[in-house]
């Protein structure tokens, strides 16, 4: 099962780029990386997901290094309507197989000021 | 678009009292999940359904089971519930289990006294 540890909080202000870090010393081969984003009374919505490299989507950019032990989600100009817990999984889910890459952790919570 | 629909939104039951929580979705999806959020915490697998037909445990499904009725509908059932089980319970769907984006309802805020 390939742990994640996130920052529990991070502050940034609008307009400016935010990169959230997560670790994932003891991902596995056939693992996946993916982000949630969830507001208060909501469920979490899906933003980035990636296995190496980088990817990018009208939304997020994820970064993974050659290693794949850790990803940075990056969100290029956040606005206050950013602010929300943000999850990181690592995993892979397959029937059968086991649910590993449905472990959500404790997230990180993104505060935007104006 | 509805998207997955949870039913009810807010519930209040008593210690030893029975519920089924209900869940629908609306896009074709095979594989359904239920989840629990504590206050400040992440959320935790309790059952998911790969296919149609099909249920596996997640990582904490004492105290629940499942019936995924069709295609669409997935529910979870407390057969005697305890205060440990006040939460707030999220339903998900996803096109299959190959690691596909999960679509998740808006939630039921469940309080057991």
């Amino acid at each position: 099962l390939a742990k994640t540890t996130q920052p529990i909080s991070m502050d940034s202000y609008e307009g400016q780029e935010v990169n959230i870090t997560c670790s994932h010393n003891n991902i596995a081969t056939n693992d996946y990386i993916t982000w949630y984003q969830q507001f208060p009374s909501q469920g979490p919505r899906f933003i980035i997901q990636g296995y190496k490299t980088k990817v990018t989507n009208e939304v997020a950019s994820l970064f993974i290094p050659a290693d794949r032990k850790s990803s940075t989600l990056s969100l290029p100009r956040v606005s206050l309507s950013d602010t929300a817990v943000y999850y990181c999984l690592v995993g892979f889910f397959y029937s059968g197989g086991g649910a590993d890459g449905l472990t959500f952790g404790k997230g990180t919570h993104l505060i935007i000021q104006p | 678009n509805a998207g997955v629909t949870q039913t009810p939104k807010f519930q209040v039951l008593k210690t030893g009292q029975s519920m089924t929580l209900q869940c629908a979705q609306d896009m074709n999806h095979n594989s359904m999940y239920w989840y629990r959020q504590d206050p400040g915490m992440g959320l935790r697998l309790i059952y998911y359904s790969a296919s149609e037909g099909t249920t596996d445990k997640g990582e904490v499904p004492n105290g629940y089971n499942v019936s995924r009725l069709n295609k669409r509908e997935f529910s979870l059932r407390l057969e005697s519930a305890a205060p440990s089980q006040t939460s707030v319970y999220f339903c998900a769907s996803s096109e299959d289990d190959s690691n596909q984006p999960q679509h998740f309802g808006d939630g039921t805020r469940l309080s057991i006294l």
